[in-house]
């Protein structure tokens, strides 16, 4: 099993500009979620999602959109970014709502500038 | 709101010598905690978990010690290795339907050789 395999591992965009981090998970878990880690804040929960087709927000949700058309794939997409959204971003999943602990990815290095 | 925290963000041990890195949680209804390590440039990786119905749990090398009372939290890992360098996160969940977790700023642990 590859587990959660996030892409891309680095980006650097400009102010203004949008793309989407993807997040996939092979591992059949109905519970995904984004989070955002910043030096000395720990990790940030961005939004999440409890099966396909639900979403809903979590503690930092503005600049970010997400959708879960499938199981397996849980996009995050910032629309037009901004130099706050410089960040790590983290993709995690767990098998259900009352899992235990999560299966993390390896991280997005984003950088707006 | 409610929030994890950790006494010491760095924490230096020398190689052999038992590390204990603690944990204060504030909220009374989390009734789940989990220990993450992080190593550079990675995401997060489970290494113990814990109920509210226990006060003790041991892994490999690894004790996780949970005093509901004054709500803390401790990682204990017994003979230090260079490749426990890392930083610890501590988790807390809540009781419900969702499964989200609220995350610690994290703790540096330095093994010294």
């Amino acid at each position: 099993n590859a587990g959660v395999t996030q892409t891309p591992k680095f980006q650097v965009l400009k102010t203004g500009q949008s793309m989407t981090l993807q997040c996939a998970q092979d591992m059949n878990h109905e519970y995904m979620s984004w989070y955002r880690q910043d030096p000395g804040m720990g990790l940030r929960l961005i939004h999440y999602s409890v099966g396909a087709g639900i979403t809903d927000q979590g503690e930092v949700p503005n600049g970010y959109n997400v959708s879960r058309s499938t199981t397996e794939d849980f996009p995050l997409r910032l629309l037009s970014a901004a130099p706050s959204q410089t960040s790590v971003y983290f993709c995690a999943s767990s098998y259900s709502q009352g899992a235990s602990g999560y299966t993390f990815g390896s991280g997005t290095r984003l950088t707006v500038v | 709101g409610e929030s994890v925290g950790l006494h010491l963000p760095t924490l230096s041990v020398q190689e052999g010598d038992n590390s204990i890195i603690n944990c204060a949680y504030s909220n009374s209804a989390s009734d789940y905690f989990i220990w993450y390590k992080q190593e550079s440039g990675k995401g997060p990786q489970f290494i113990i978990d814990i109920r509210s119905n226990m006060d003790k749990r041991q892994g490999q090398r690894v004790t996780v010690l949970l005093n509901k009372t004054v709500k803390h939290l401790s990682l204990q890992i017994a003979a230090t290795q260079p490749g426990d360098s890392a930083v610890y996160f501590c988790a807390e969940k809540s009781g419900g339907a969702t499964n989200k977790l609220i995350f610690g700023t994290g703790t540096l642990l330095a093994v010294q050789p």
